[in-house]
């Protein structure tokens, strides 16, 4: 069973431009998440979709949205990009389940410029 | 606020040698974790759960232990290999459909 897979793997960017990452969740899984990881804040908590609804959110700005189609895909956009959006980006699907595992895509590295 | 901490951030073993990796967590609502390995330049690789009804769970190679009175979570892994060489990272699922991480502890196996 293929795995989360993610695009684009790398993105340059400058400041103030926005950008969408994708996320394709392993067949079957209907909730996907999405998480920002830095070297100072380790793996921080975006928002979370299950059946194109979000279920809940983390604490980031509104630039930060997302969203998930019918066939569970979901992607991320960030707005009005800032130097500090740089990170590596990390979508993760399940079943959907509170306490089920929980599987990651290889990520998207991010860098504003 | 709601946090995931690990006591050591590096750690270093011998091959061949055991592997403890601790975490401490901080909502007792929590009642399911899960350890995660990352190599450099992947996502995080799931190696392990456990659900807070236990207090061990045995995998291959690994082993997880609960203890929810002192809420702290640890990673066993025998007889490491070089290839265990990473970053684990413990999460924890307080409900409402998220992770919370700890910061990780990059793990080096000595030759």
């Amino acid at each position: 069973k293929a795995g989360v897979t993610q695009t684009p793997r790398y993105l340059i960017k400058t400041r103030g431009q926005q950008v969408t990452l994708s996320c394709s969740p392993i067949s079957g899984h209907r909730s996907v998440s999405w998480y920002q990881q830095t070297p100072g804040q380790g793996l921080q908590f975006l928002f979370e979709y299950f059946s194109e609804t979000q279920r809940n959110k983390g604490n980031f700005p509104g630039r930060f949205s997302g969203r998930q189609f019918s066939n569970s895909r979901s992607e991320m956009n960030v707005s009005t990009l800032e130097l500090g959006d740089s990170a590596l980006y990390l979508c993760a699907s399940s079943l959907g389940s509170s306490g089920t595992e929980q599987f990651f895509g290889p990520g998207t590295r991010l860098t504003v410029l | 606020g709601e946090s995931v901490g690990l006591h050591l951030p590096t750690l270093s073993v011998q091959e061949g040698d055991n592997s403890i990796i601790n975490c401490a967590y901080s909502n007792s609502a929590s009642d399911y974790f899960i350890w995660y390995k990352q190599e450099s330049g992947k996502g995080p690789q799931f190696i392990i759960d456990i659900r807070s009804n236990m207090d061990k769970r045995q995998g291959q190679r690994v082993t997880v232990l609960l203890n929810k009175t002192v809420k702290h979570l640890s990673l066993q892994i025998a007889a490491t290999q070089p290839g265990d060489s990473a970053v684990y990272f413990c999460a924890e699922n307080p409900g409402a459909y998220k992770y919370i991480f700890g910061t990780g502890t990059r793990l080096k196996v000595l030759a």
